[in-house]
């Protein structure tokens, strides 16, 4: 158990360009989620898969948002055209279905600064 | 609403002493399981204790116990004998077996020695 990992950790980019983000969860983990976490709030929930389907996505993700978890492993999630109000942590976290509470591990994140 | 309100955004203790978090949540779900995650400074998020909704007794964690107050949908942690360690923010949180899942805002917990 090498617990979830993300990458890059910190990501500069200009407002207007893409930027992508990888997620790799624990191994035998079949849920996968998607937060976001501005200074001093809690994580705000974007979107999870179990397995490589996506069951739910928040209301709050624009259509420049898009995940994805293409062999039921790694996940990415895109943001493109950013704006400067995509600036946050973006946290991963991973869940086996078949746990006894679904409790999530996370990983350490990713911290985009738009500028 | 599916929500989860912790009503103190800060809190302070004096180390060795005990301490109480608040967390009230709204469901509709029939099914789901409560959390209580640290994430110190700069760190990761990590689970401190868990509740199944439909068990009664209150979880406990060595130095940290739930009080939960299941028809009032209140869902304390009392950190007891609180050590330098424990200065984190503490998120309150519910997850369901269908996936769903909510955070609370925290609240930032500061240990005086």
């Amino acid at each position: 158990d090498t617990g979830v990992s993300q990458d890059p950790r910190h990501k500069i980019t200009k407002r207007g360009q893409n930027v992508t983000f990888r997620c790799d969860p624990i191994s035998e983990h079949n849920r996968l989620y998607w937060y976001r976490q501005t200074l001093g709030q809690g994580p705000e929930f974007l979107t999870y898969f179990q397995n490589e389907a996506q069951l739910e996505k928040s209301r709050l993700l624009s259509d420049r948002f898009s995940a994805e978890r293409p062999k039921g492993s790694f996940s990415t999630l895109e943001i493109q055209r950013t704006e400067q109000g995509d600036s946050a942590m973006y946290l991963c976290a991973s869940t086996r279905t078949g746990l006894s509470s679904y409790e999530q591990y996370f990983g350490p994140g990713t911290r985009l600064t738009v500028t | 609403a599916q929500t989860v309100t912790q009503s103190q955004p800060e809190m302070s203790v004096q180390e060795a002493e005990t301490v109480t978090l608040s967390c009230t949540y709204d469901t509709s779900e029939s099914d789901y399981y409560l959390f209580w995650y640290k994430q110190p400074p700069s760190r990761q998020m990590i689970l401190v204790i868990r509740q199944e909704a439909y068990k009664q007794q209150n979880a406990t964690e060595n130095r940290f116990s739930v009080n939960f107050q299941k028809a009032a949908k209140s869902f304390s942690l009392k950190i007891s004998d609180s050590q330098l360690g424990d200065a984190a923010m503490y998120f309150c949180a519910w997850h369901t077996n269908a996936g769903k899942s909510t955070f609370g805002d925290g609240t930032t917990l500061t240990v005086k020695p």
